[in-house]
């Protein structure tokens, strides 16, 4: 089994900073596999990127995806107070399908 | 507009079984593939498996395999999760979500249902 741990647990910023959210992954998991989604309390997860680099439909250009192999990165270039959430990864390169432990954003 | 409608609450005892419905709208059923992923309360998401709509295909975790089925009714559109041998740790939220062109290789799971609520209590 694939194990994700994503990087920092909780991460506090101010509007208008940059995020960078890192996912791990203890074995290679090709690009075409590797998804990252939104989630407010009280809500469903949000589909953010998938396929490593792809943003979803209705997904603002400042959440962006890169990586590859084992490392891989979700960052959002401004923030915005809306954008507090956890965020958390998945893989479906082996299965089973597995998620991060996810990380929580904050707004100062 | 892509809908996913999920059933609705259940409260179970320990040693039984639920069936969770999650009915599809929206999109092409045959060439997409549904997941089921569960959340405890505060904890991670956690994959339970998923079904291929068109081969009928399953894939599911270890910590439920066994215990979970995952099937579909073409004629509504409508993809089940059975869980069976409950036990208090199966408590959560349960969600659907589908990749509506999963046959064209997009894992675009862009589309989840509002949740079902399992609880496990004697």
């Amino acid at each position: 089994e694939i194990v994700l741990t994503q990087s920092p647990g909780t991460l506090s910023l101010s509007p208008g900073e940059r995020a960078t959210l890192s996912c791990r992954a203890s074995q290679h998991v090709s690009s075409s596999y590797l998804a990252w989604y939104q989630q407010k309390p009280g809500q469903a997860p949000r589909l953010l990127i998938y396929s490593t680099y792809n943003r979803a439909t209705g997904i603002p250009d400042r959440f962006s995806g890169s990586g590859s192999g084992t490392d891989f990165t979700l960052t959002i270039s401004r923030l915005e107070p809306e954008d507090v959430a956890v965020y958390s990864c998945q893989q479906f390169s082996s299965s089973p399908c597995t998620f991060g432990q996810g990380t929580k954003l904050e707004i100062k | 507009q892509i809908q996913l409608v999920q059933s609705g609450p259940e409260v179970k005892k320990p040693g039984t079984s639920v069936k969770v419905s999650c009915k599809t709208s929206g999109f092409t059923f045959s060439r997409s593939a549904v997941q089921w992923v569960r959340q405890a309360r505060g904890q991670r998401l956690e994959w339970v498996g998923w079904i291929v709509v068109d081969s009928g295909n399953t894939n599911y975790a270890q910590n439920v395999q066994g215990r979970v089925t995952i099937t579909r009714d073409m004629s509504t559109s409508t993809v089940y999760m059975e869980l069976s041998s409950l036990r208090s740790e199966d408590t959560a939220l349960y969600y659907c979500a589908a990749a509506p062109d999963y046959l064209r290789g997009s894992y675009r799971f862009d589309s989840w249902g509002q949740g079902t609520q399992i609880i496990v209590s004697s």
